[in-house]
């Protein structure tokens, strides 16, 4: 069974510093995962996606995310923080053979000034 | 413009009093689904439709019902609402196979 674990429900970090926000996943097949971002009050859009080839992938608004099958690990991150990131992040996981996917439990990032 | 789209936006009701939450997308996508957000457990699925007259259910599929007699729709009944069906639904679509899914606005529904 697929799952995926998001560290940190809460991050904060401030305005121009280094975004980290952590997810592990398992699945028993290669998988396809995904970074979406929930603003407040709105529904999930993508942010990017991992499906096959190069493991660096590279989002909207700056983000970007690596694929590290040794580690199961598929971070994300962004150079320096804007206070227009402040949203809600979810990893989520795909086992490719149907269209299900499952996703973590979220982490809030805060921006301070 | 592509989109998914769900009615009511917000919605307070009484235990009890059969409620429709619809959703529509306008994409030709094979695979809808339903899901409930609540604070701290994330998105759970609720039932989900890989085609017209194809649905199963998801992780969390008491107390809701599904139909999808139109390949853009896909509404979400609850017959029966009680106070834990409280919380902010959506709905999502995704073509067959490409796994990517787009989300509706949500719906966040209070029971009294």
């Amino acid at each position: 069974a697929q799952s995926v674990t998001q560290l940190g429900s809460h991050v904060s970090v401030s305005e121009g510093a280094l975004v980290l926000l952590r997810c592990n996943y398992s699945s028993s097949v290669p998988p396809y995962l995904f970074w979406y971002v929930q603003y407040p009050n709105q529904g999930l859009q993508l942010l990017l996606k991992y499906t096959t080839g190069a493991t660096l992938v590279k989002g909207i608004n700056g983000f970007e995310a690596e694929f590290k099958k040794s580690e199961t690990s598929f971070h994300l991150t962004k150079p320096s923080a804007h206070m227009s990131d402040a949203a809600e992040y979810f990893c989520a996981v795909s086992d490719r053979r149907d269209d299900k996917i499952i996703f973590g439990k979220g982490t809030r990032l805060h921006i301070l000034p | 413009e592509a989109q998914v789209t769900q009615n009511p936006r917000y919605l307070i009701t009484v235990t009890g009093k059969k409620l429709t939450v619809t959703c529509s997308q306008n994409m030709n996508h094979e695979y809808m689904s339903w899901y409930r957000q609540d604070p701290g457990l994330g998105l759970r699925q609720i039932y989900y439709s890989m085609n017209v007259e194809v649905t199963d259910k998801g992780d969390v599929p008491e107390g809701y019902k599904v139909s999808r007699k139109e390949k853009r729709n896909f509404p979400l009944i609850l017959e029966s609402p009680s106070p834990n069906q409280t919380s902010l639904y959506f709905c999502a679509s995704s073509r067959q196979g490409e796994g990517t899914q787009y989300f509706g606005p949500g719906t966040r529904l209070l029971v009294l």
